[in-house]
């Protein structure tokens, strides 16, 4: 199947900073990518929904100003966590959908955010 | 509201034994019902997947089992392995030849002994 490529693969930041997180599709363009989160022994929660080239639409309850999607290529979108707190701590997970991917959707390898 | 509901939330299976999930659903717009086996600080890996047209879906130790009319799924592993052990996520979405959103169920926890 296709890959994408999520990275970093865990990341610490001190309470305060932004953390950026990359998701590449390598072998298909990603018309849409869906960015999710994960507690512990949780199942996925969805964050938003971005289109290349268009504004993220986010679901209800998660900030937008907090969580800012970028999704400006067919090939890379990001999700930087502004201002992270504790409460932030989680697992990250893209998804990307598209050309060349048939209808399948393909998930990047998780991000692990520890705010200390 | 769950839009996939999930059981049973864990699963202990003996080596070479069948495991066996289940799953419903209520929104009969959902065209697409996939699993994925998800291992622990990893990402989900879909593993086999289901449209409505049709009522099994067979790949290797792996089955879909489809009721539409009673709008249920679930997902057989024959022949269950200790390298099976992981949490499996059954999900539906719309969207016909372009994927939407999906939507998960809440996760079974399998583990196989050996």
């Amino acid at each position: 199947g296709a890959v994408v490529s999520q990275h970093p693969s865990w990341v610490i930041c001190k309470s305060g900073t932004s953390v950026k997180i990359e998701c590449r599709s390598l072998d298909f363009q990603a018309t849409t990518m869906f960015w999710y989160r994960q507690f512990p022994k949780q199942s996925l929660m969805l964050m938003a929904t971005s289109n290349e080239g268009s504004k993220a639409t986010y679901e209800q309850g998660v900030e937008k100003d907090k969580f800012l999607i970028n999704h400006a290529s067919l090939t890379l979108s990001t999700l930087t966590v502004t201002s992270a707190h504790p409460e932030d701590s989680s697992f990250y997970i893209c998804s990307g959908s598209g050309t060349g991917g048939g209808t399948e959707a393909f998930f990047g390898q998780g991000t692990r955010l520890t705010v200390v | 509201q769950q839009q996939v509901k999930q059981s049973p939330q864990s699963l202990i299976v003996q080596k070479g034994g069948i495991s066996i999930i289940n799953c419903a659903y209520e929104n009969t717009a959902f065209d697409y019902f996939p699993w994925y086996q998800q291992f622990p600080g990893k990402g989900p890996a879909l593993l086999i997947a289901i449209r409505p047209d049709v009522s099994e879906k067979k790949e290797g130790r792996f089955t879909i089992s489809f009721n539409k009319s009673a709008k249920q799924f679930s997902l057989h592993i024959m022949d269950s392995q200790p390298g099976d052990s992981a949490t499996y996520f059954c999900a539906a979405s719309t969207g016909g030849s372009t994927l939407g959103r999906l939507y998960f169920g809440r996760g079974t926890q399998l583990t196989v002994w050996p």
